[in-house]
């Protein structure tokens, strides 16, 4: 079975600066990893996913995320975020040889003017 | 292609009430999945159907949850006898068979029970 540790519920940041969202799975397996965006009042869509090969995998909207094996991490990244960022992201894992997606708590991120 | 389509997208319910969800996915996608939210908290998973067949169910449902793909096209949930505990978004996924495939999720279906 897998697990997905966000380990931040809540991340306020000023627009233009940096962000980090960070996650953390467990699993006994290998896994693929994705993160997944919630806008208001909408369904949740896909940022960037890792299968395998390179480690940093490039999503939409500027955002892009490392695999660490051996941390067991998936930390999401944007070097500058705008207020149109403002949303939930979660952070999801699967194993390579199933079907169910389990996914994190969730981390509000919420940019600042 | 539409998106995955859930209705109806609010249902306010008394406690004691039968509801039922539809998830209509996207067309070319066999895979089906049934997911719950509360508030602050992450999809948990509910149940997955290939095609026509529900292959796993969660312990989360009891035997007053039920969901069926009939023809391998959309999907219902139902709830019976409704509790408050049961408030919560059901969200609805889709995706391609395959390895890697990600999910297309609905908008969700939000109850309230009264």
């Amino acid at each position: 079975a897998q697990s997905v540790t966000q380990l931040d519920s809540q991340v306020p940041v000023f627009e233009e600066a940096p962000v980090e969202l960070r996650c953390n799975y467990s699993s006994s397996v290998s896994v693929y990893l994705f993160w997944y965006v919630q806008y208001p009042n909408q369904g949740l869509q896909l940022l960037l996913k890792y299968l395998s090969g390179s480690t940093l995998v490039k999503g939409i909207n500027g955002f892009e995320a490392e695999f660490n094996k051996s941390q067991t991490s998936f930390h999401l990244r944007k070097p500058s975020v705008h207020i149109s960022d403002t949303a939930e992201y979660f952070c999801a894992v699967r194993g390579t040889g199933g079907f169910k997606t389990i996914f994190g708590a969730g981390t509000r991120l919420f940019v600042k003017a | 292609d539409t998106g995955v389509s859930q209705d109806p997208r609010h249902k306010i319910t008394k406690r004691g009430q039968n509801v039922t969800f539809r998830c209509d996915p996207i067309s070319e996608h066999n895979r089906l999945y049934w997911y719950r939210q509360t508030l602050g908290q992450g999809p948990e998973f509910l149940t997955y159907f290939q095609n026509e067949a529900q292959l796993e169910k969660s312990r989360l449902l009891s035997d007053r949850f039920s969901a069926e793909r009939p023809k391998g096209s959309f999907s219902t949930l139902e709830i019976q006898r409704t509790e408050q505990g049961d408030s919560a978004m059901y969200l609805c996924a889709s995706s391609l068979a395959g390895t890697g495939t990600e999910l297309f999720f609905g908008e969700g279906s939000r109850l309230t029970v009264l």
